[in-house]
């Protein structure tokens, strides 16, 4: 079956410093996601990609935050300087269509630690 | 603001029993209420909800959704230990750009 692969699984960073986060889709879906889920808390939305832009993002993907298809595969998510409270677990998602006829297949996340 | 509500928090039963998970939305332009299990790492899709009253089925669990009163239920009948995790509702809008998330409800299931 089909998935959503991210990569690390797990990445330590310090306070400062950028990290980038990667995910390959599955390979026909044309509309890409990014969550995060702070430990105890819910799955937040942070941003929708599509056709080579962002189609929406919310208050917490700031200046901070980029997001780029840097190629036919790979859909990454970049914070470039990191505070402790972006400690979280990140989802990338995808979709064959907006909205996702099966609503969307998430990959297993990375947790991202900033200490 | 949108919002999503689910109710309990946490749920611990015993094997073999039925449980039944709720969920509350307050979304404007609401297209779909989604249902996802939590166990791990990233929640795997249950059901997707778009019509009310048309319950959607598969194997043990079952949920359905009410349109007129903005609430779905899942149902989780004949419980066993793997059925523990949390279980995320989720509304999805029109504009399908997003979708806003509950808080989810851990669920437990006791030998």
């Amino acid at each position: 079956e089909p998935e959503v692969t991210q990569t690390p699984s797990h990445q330590v960073t310090q306070m400062g410093q950028e990290v980038i986060l990667r995910c390959v889709p599955i390979s026909n879906h044309l509309y890409f996601y990014w969550y995060r889920q702070i430990l105890g808390q819910k799955v937040e939305f942070l941003v929708s990609f599509y056709n080579n832009e962002i189609s929406e993002k919310s208050e917490i993907f700031d200046d901070q935050f980029s997001v780029e298809r840097p190629d036919g595969s790979n859909f990454t998510l970049k914070i470039r300087s990191t505070k402790l409270e972006d400690s979280a677990m990140y989802f990338c998602a995808s979709s064959e269509e907006a909205g996702g006829a099966y609503g969307y297949t998430f990959g297993s996340g990375t947790r991202l630690t900033v200490v | 603001e949108d919002k999503v509500v689910q109710s309990p928090l946490s749920l611990v039963v015993h094997e073999g029993d039925t449980v039944t998970l709720n969920c509350s939305y307050e979304v404007t332009n609401f297209r779909s209420l989604l249902w996802y299990k939590q166990e791990k790492k990233a929640p795997t899709f249950l059901f997707m909800l778009t019509s009310s009253g048309i319950e959607k089925k598969s194997g043990r669990l079952s949920s359905i959704l009410d349109k007129k009163e903005l609430f779905s239920i899942l149902n989780i009948t004949a419980t066993q230990t793997g059925d523990s995790a949390v279980y995320l509702c989720a509304a999805l809008t029109r504009r399908d750009d997003k979708i806003i998330f509950g808080k989810g409800t851990r669920l437990h299931i006791l030998p």
